[in-house]
């Protein structure tokens, strides 16, 4: 079955960048149908979607317009992988980061997702 | 932004007795395919969340018979016709009308009386 795999810092120091990558089992981050998401859940702001990239005849990728120029989103695809970037973290993106996918079966629903990634920005 | 709002906050439930749970959309979320946008995921305790229903009404893979969605345009419900002491947790719903620019709802806890 379809697994996504969470990884990166659970600590992280205030303007530095959060990097977390989430390595796919059971389907390809080249899939010709669907996304790959990243969305972020924390008590005070509840879940947020944050970045999406999708293969499509070429890589196309979305993001929050309230993190825009913060973010950035990448698929690898010889690891079968994607992963999100944020830079100049403050203790507002203290969070837990979760990667999901979309597909066009589920259309506009998340069916898998990752286990979750707690990220503290703390000095 | 689409706001999604739900009630009730807290639900407390008896085992084998049903439950219902609603959610509202400051929009439609009926596209022009004639389908609702409208999903309902389950947060188990120190789980990640889980998707139930898809496009307003479609069981996703695995999840008993018990669960079902109901609604059109703003208004949407989850019903649980037996609730069974696994289902405790924090339901939420999420319009995928708008994506990726998908919005949740705040949620709603179930526990066991």
């Amino acid at each position: 079955q379809v697994q996504l795999q969470q990884s990166g810092p659970g600590l992280v120091k205030p303007s530095q960048t959060l990097s977390l990558t989430c390595a796919i089992s059971g389907d390809s981050v080249s899939r010709n149908s669907g996304s790959w998401n990243w969305i972020r859940q924390s008590p005070s702001r509840g879940f947020e979607w944050l970045a999406r990239t999708y293969y499509s005849s070429r890589w196309s990728n979305s993001y929050t317009s309230s993190l825009r120029g913060r973010l950035t989103i990448n698929a690898d695809t010889s690891k079968n992988q994607f992963s999100l970037q944020l830079n100049t973290v403050t203790p507002e993106d203290t969070a837990v980061y979760y990667c999901a996918r979309m597909t066009t079966t589920t259309n506009g629903a998340f069916d898998i997702w990752g286990q979750g990634t707690t990220v503290t920005v703390s000095s | 932004e689409i706001v999604m709002t739900q009630s009730p906050l807290s639900l407390p439930v008896t085992p084998g007795e049903p439950a219902s749970i609603s959610c509202r959309s400051s929009q439609s979320l009926l596209h022009s395919d004639g389908k609702n946008y409208l999903g309902w995921y389950l947060q188990k305790p120190g789980q990640s969340p889980q998707l139930l229903i898809y496009l307003g009404s479609n069981r996703a893979s695995g999840v008993p018979d018990r669960f079902s969605g109901s609604g059109s345009g703003t208004d949407f419900t989850l019903k649980i016709s037996r609730v069974e002491a696994e289902d405790v947790g924090v339901y939420y719903c999420m319009q995928g009308i708008d994506t990726p620019q998908v919005t949740f709802g705040g949620g709603t806890r179930v526990e066991i009386k």
